[in-house]
């Protein structure tokens, strides 16, 4: 298994500004994923962050609005940038662990914008 | 990823078996079906995968087609705690490779 700490657990901000969520993994993993859900919603992929390089960003996002910052193996922020109430959601980091690659999830961000 | 097919939502009787299928008509041939679900206001959890066999563990069992095309989630004694949305996903089996969520089944066991 692993233990993934993420925090906040929710926050709400007003509009215009900015929340960074940090992401701490028991043990060190290559690729960490951010995921967003939207209220009602299935999770969608924002990012896979690697250590060392750049994260890789799905259709729809941009660095720009969703920067973030891998700086070791264990640990990795998302910063939701320039806050619209579209950006209410959930968003959880996760990892790949074990033989089997299972995916484990973080708590969770509930962010709400006002 | 292949894309999945799942239906919206379900019903079923607590103590009864659960079966929940899951359409994979493009998965190619070394790419895992992994089960997850998650309880409300929960990360999801990982629940089951398999590549050709049906698989069986403590949570679950897991049957797959003989062509791989669709495969079935028995939850052999479904409790109250198994209301969920559970989520059908077909990927390769590899630390970088992302896991896409489809829309899932939402599950809802009565008593």
């Amino acid at each position: 298994s692993a233990v993934i700490s993420q925090k906040p657990s929710r926050d709400i901000c007003q509009r215009g500004t900015s929340l960074t969520i940090q992401c701490q993994v028991d043990s060190q993993v290559t690729m960490m994923f951010w995921y967003r859900q939207q209220p009602g919603q299935s999770l969608t992929l924002i990012a896979t962050a690697n250590q060392g390089s750049e994260a890789t960003y799905e259709s729809g996002f941009v660095i720009d609005k969703f920067p973030i910052s891998r700086p070791n193996l264990t640990f990795s922020t998302l910063t939701v940038s320039n806050l619209s109430p579209e950006d209410s959601s959930i968003y959880l980091c996760s990892v790949r662990r074990g033989s089997n690659e299972k995916l484990f999830f973080g708590s969770g961000t509930q962010l709400s914008v006002l | 990823d292949a894309k999945t097919t799942q239906p919206t939502s379900m019903d079923c009787a607590e103590g009864r078996a659960a079966n929940l299928p899951c359409n994979h008509s493009t998965i190619s041939g070394n790419e895992y079906v992994y089960w997850y679900r998650q309880i409300h206001s929960q990360g999801p959890q990982y629940i089951i995968h398999g590549l050709k066999n049906n698989e069986t563990n403590e949570m679950a069992s897991l049957i797959i087609t003989e062509d791989r095309k669709s495969s079935t989630l028995i939850l052999p004694h479904a409790t109250l705690r198994d209301t969920a949305v559970y989520y059908c996903i077909v990927s390769l089996q590899a630390a970088g490779n992302k896991l896409t969520f489809g829309g899932g089944t939402r599950v809802l066991v009565k008593p």
